[in-house]
């Protein structure tokens, strides 16, 4: 079975410049995550959904960052514009519904380095 | 907000050697858990722990929920080279609150 499947692996960009990353959770898993790892930090909740709809948005820097799970499927997180403290590893998860046990299963996370 | 202290931040060992590390909270959580990440790969569960005062095992790997609910302890015994990551303790209230809060991390390194 596969796994969390994320893309890309690694993006560089200009600062003030969009970016978009793209999940794929495992099959039947209708929670998708997204998380941010600055380097040397664990991961910190972005966004959270139960299928399609997002139930937990409170951390997701709106300014610049939004989400979309339209088909309750894979997931893209967008930043627009991008700024040097951006610079992290974006990674996606998914779990059985809800997540209550606290297993999640990761992606291997997209790596972003904004010059 | 919640946050954890794992200790410690890095380790250096030889193989063969045990491993020990912690994981404490200012709060109560209703579930700790122990993830593993490799280089360039995402986090991947090692145990879970459901109740306080919970010992549980995973091969060469024993976790222990604290009875105060505020902290957790991983051993890992005799050391291998693939060992080698960053080990996250995670808190979760559960219930209505599925959020994980993650610790900073510790880095085990082990010498061949």
């Amino acid at each position: 079975e596969a796994g969390v499947v994320q893309s890309p692996r690694y993006k560089i960009i200009e600062k003030k410049q969009p970016v978009a990353f793209w999940c794929n959770p495992i099959s039947g898993h209708n929670t998708l995550y997204w998380y941010l790892q600055n380097l040397g930090q664990g991961p910190e909740l972005l966004i959270r959904y139960e299928n399609e709809e997002a139930v937990d948005d409170s951390q997701l820097p709106k300014d610049r960052f939004s989400a979309e799970r339209l088909k309750g499927v894979d997931s893209t997180l967008k930043i627009q514009p991008a700024e040097l403290g951006d610079s992290a590893v974006y990674l996606c998860a998914s779990s059985l519904a809800g997540g209550g046990t606290g297993e999640l299963f990761f992606g291997e996370g997209s790596r972003l380095t904004v010059l | 907000g919640q946050q954890l202290n794992q200790s410690p931040q890095s380790m250096f060992i030889q193989e063969g050697e045990d491993v020990s590390m912690n994981c404490t909270s200012s709060s109560i959580f209703n579930t700790w858990l122990w993830y593993k990440q490799d280089p360039g790969e995402g986090p991947v569960l090692l145990i879970a722990l459901y109740k306080a005062g919970e010992l549980t095992s995973n091969g060469r790997l024993t976790a222990q929920f604290g009875i105060t609910r505020k902290d957790s302890f991983l051993n890992i015994s005799a050391s291998i080279p693939s060992d080698v990551g960053i080990y996250f303790c995670a808190g979760q209230l559960g219930g209505s609150n599925y959020k994980l809060t993650f610790g900073k991390g510790t880095l085990l390194t082990v010498n061949p």
